[in-house]
């Protein structure tokens, strides 16, 4: 059984159009996130849910929209795409305990998203 | 803010070689702190893990203890196999950081020649 899953896993598109990375979860964890990997393999977080509600927003153009539409789910759709959007981005999901810290967080295999 | 150092690689080792790939962390509370390794095409996964402080996480042969008194999480594997080749992430979770999240390390790449 998969525990995080993306679709699609490879996504080739041109400067200028709209697509959507879709992520679902099958651990019962209430906080998902969206992370951008570059081509050095640093990883960058760009949003996290919890509960369907937005708990981080970092420095992230707002091209990039993510949308919950339940606590199982996690989409990342990105308008009008540039050259520099070029990476892979990881789904992840976990538990967050009852002080805040998080616990183990599961990955998805990844989407790279290539801009020509 | 809190923060997490490891060691710049790529780091190439002969099979059957000895391993140390070094982390440091800050702070402002008590973290729990991670080892992730990503084999090449995949996601993160979760290689070891320790909460507390003088905890020893291990899985795979690897090893990381927990010390506070250096602010360190050391990994290590006393007899790498080609296999082991993949890149491993330092990070830690803080409960006074605010936001649920995980703070990674810029990663380090681990090379084993056959």
């Amino acid at each position: 059984d998969t525990a995080v899953s993306q679709t699609p896993k490879y996504l080739v598109t041109q400067m200028g159009n709209d697509k959507s990375i879709k992520c679902e979860q099958n651990l019962g964890h209430d906080t998902m996130y969206w992370y951008k990997q570059d081509s050095k393999k640093f990883l960058k977080i760009m949003f996290s849910y919890n509960n369907k509600e937005l708990i981080i927003n970092e420095t992230v153009p707002n091209r990039f929209s993510p949308k919950s539409p339940d606590k199982a789910h996690l989409n990342l759709h990105i308008n009008s795409l540039e050259l520099g959007d070029s990476a892979v981005y990881f789904c992840a999901s976990s538990r967050v305990w009852a002080s805040g810290v998080t616990d183990t967080q599961y990955f998805g295999p990844g989407t790279r998203l290539t801009v020509l | 803010g809190n923060s997490v150092t490891q060691m710049e690689g790529p780091v190439t080792l002969s099979e059957e070689a000895f391993l140390t790939i070094n982390c440091t962390y800050t702070a402002t509370g008590y973290p729990s702190l991670f080892w992730y390794v990503q084999y090449p095409g995949e996601g993160l996964q979760l290689l070891l893990k320790a909460t507390k402080a003088d905890d020893k996480g291990s899985n795979k042969g690897f090893e990381a203890t927990y010390r506070k008194e250096t602010t360190s999480f050391h990994l290590e594997k006393g007899s790498v196999q080609v296999s082991d080749s993949a890149v491993y992430f330092c990070a830690l979770s803080d409960h006074d950081e605010g936001a649920s999240k995980i703070i990674f390390g810029s990663g380090t790449r681990l090379s084993i020649r056959p």
